[in-house]
């Protein structure tokens, strides 16, 4: 089945505990992309990755890395969690970028205390 | 404000009503897309119209672009109560690279 997983789905941690998020397609996608989506905001940018070893900054990037060592594979890294990178965040793929719809992962809620 | 701004933040009809839910932007886009959101859970793609495109329907939903007015709206007809969910448009612009979403519409639809 073609689909986007992100592991874990739940998280809670502690501020400074560094965390990664994985994210993995099994599309052969070149594209992927991070958000974040909090209320009222709704779905914010990352990072996101053209192609592998090309990433760049989406609109809110600060406290966040990514890599993209992997064609399938665009782990979301939290060197020093802090509470306001409590959020909603979604991994999400689409075969090139530009005109192209965008699969989604069933996000990981995350809260950092 | 975010590049694509639906409007309005939330609507509540009865089953069988049409749903009308509009999105604005601001710059020049590629194409224009709309996402569908159930709670908590990740976004599905619903139909996608490009810069040149007036109009585009997909079964139930009907998607109208006028880039005159740098407008969208989506259209979907005899509503279910399984349509309630959040609804985002999303805008590529010029370069291509990068979705931008709004903050979505949340659709409930009463049995």
């Amino acid at each position: 089945e073609a689909q986007v997983t992100q592991n874990p789905r739940y998280l809670i941690t502690v501020t400074g505990k560094k965390l990664t998020v994985t994210c993995s397609q099994n599309m052969n996608h070149e594209y992927m992309s991070w958000y974040r989506q909090d209320p009222g905001l709704g779905l914010r940018q990352i990072y996101y990755s053209m192609n592998v070893e090309v990433t760049d900054k989406g609109d809110v990037p600060e406290g966040y890395k990514v890599s993209r060592k992997e064609k399938r594979n665009f782990p979301l890294i939290l060197e020093s969690p802090s509470p306001n990178q409590t959020s909603l965040y979604f991994c999400a793929s689409s075969r090139l970028a530009g005109t192209n719809e965008q699969f989604f992962g069933p996000g990981t809620r995350l809260t950092v205390l | 404000s975010q590049q694509g701004e639906e409007d309005p933040q939330a609507l509540s009809i009865q089953e069988g009503e049409n749903a009308t839910m509009n999105c604005s932007y601001k710059t020049s886009i590629n194409n224009l897309q709309w996402y569908r959101q159930n709670s908590g859970r990740g976004l599905v793609h619903l139909i996608l119209i490009r810069s040149n495109e007036r109009e585009k329907h997909s079964g139930r939903l009907r998607v109208t672009l006028d880039t005159s007015k740098k407008s969208s709206s989506l259209l979907i007809t005899a509503s279910r109560a399984a349509d309630t969910a959040s609804y985002f448009c999303a805008t590529e612009q010029d370069s291509g690279s990068r979705l931008t979403f709004g903050e979505g519409t949340q659709l409930t639809v009463n049995p």
